[in-house]
């Protein structure tokens, strides 16, 4: 059973580009997060799914970030329009129940 | 507000040392904490606690839990260089949608 899958695991974008970072859950996983983390900073939450469903996404900025979950494929986070302060690590961990997430190994994005 | 603090933040001992690594909450509704470890990668998971008093043990690794004084801890016993990481502990609270309140994580690194 492959882990969680994460692609690209780095990504280089100039400002006002569109960031597009993948995950893909553990098999028989159908809960998906996502998770921010800024050097020397712990893990931000910022957004909870299920297949087809946004559950909580209290931690996503209301602007230009924006993810899904399809019922095929893998789940996306998308940033529009990157701005430096964009620059960190996303983690994309999954879950076959509420708790125990296992992680993938992440996508460092950096914005020039 | 729901919070989750690690101390120290950063330690740093000998090989074969035994450190003792702390983890406090205010959370409403707790339901689980869990710890996990991070190298210079995703975050890998160690322990899940429910239950007041009850010790996880996994080889050098072990953890309880205080509800009543609401801490942690997590021992490393006989520290190797391969302990070395960063040790964050998160707290899950009933009907947060999931979401998992994370500390800042404590850096260790063990010297030879």
């Amino acid at each position: 059973n492959a882990g969680v899958m994460q692609n690209p695991r780095h990504l280089v974008r100039r400002r006002g580009q569109e960031a597009r970072l993948r995950c893909s859950p553990m098999k028989g996983h159908s809960h998906v997060y996502w998770y921010r983390q800024l050097p020397e900073e712990g893990l931000k939450f910022m957004v909870y799914l299920q297949k087809e469903n946004i559950i909580d996404e209290s931690g996503m900025p209301k602007e230009r970030f924006s993810a899904e979950f399809p019922k095929e494929g893998p789940s996306i986070l998308r940033i529009q329009q990157v701005v430096r302060g964009d620059s960190a690590a996303y983690f994309c961990a999954s879950s076959p129940e509420r708790t125990k997430q296992f992680f993938g190994p992440g996508t460092r994005l950096t914005v020039l | 507000e729901d919070k989750v603090v690690q101390s120290p933040l950063s330690l740093v001992v000998h090989e074969g040392d035994t450190v003792t690594l702390n983890c406090s909450y205010e959370v409403t509704n707790f339901r689980s904490l869990l710890w996990y470890k991070q190298e210079k990668k995703a975050p890998t998971f160690l322990f899940m606690l429910t239950s007041s008093g009850i010790e996880k043990k996994s080889g050098r690794l072990s953890s309880i839990l205080d509800k009543k004084e609401l801490f942690s801890i997590l021992n490393i016993t006989a520290t190797q260089t391969g302990d070395s990481a960063v040790y964050l502990c998160a707290v899950e609270a009933m009907g947060s949608n999931y979401q998992l309140i994370w500390g800042a994580g404590t850096k260790l690194i063990i010297k030879p």
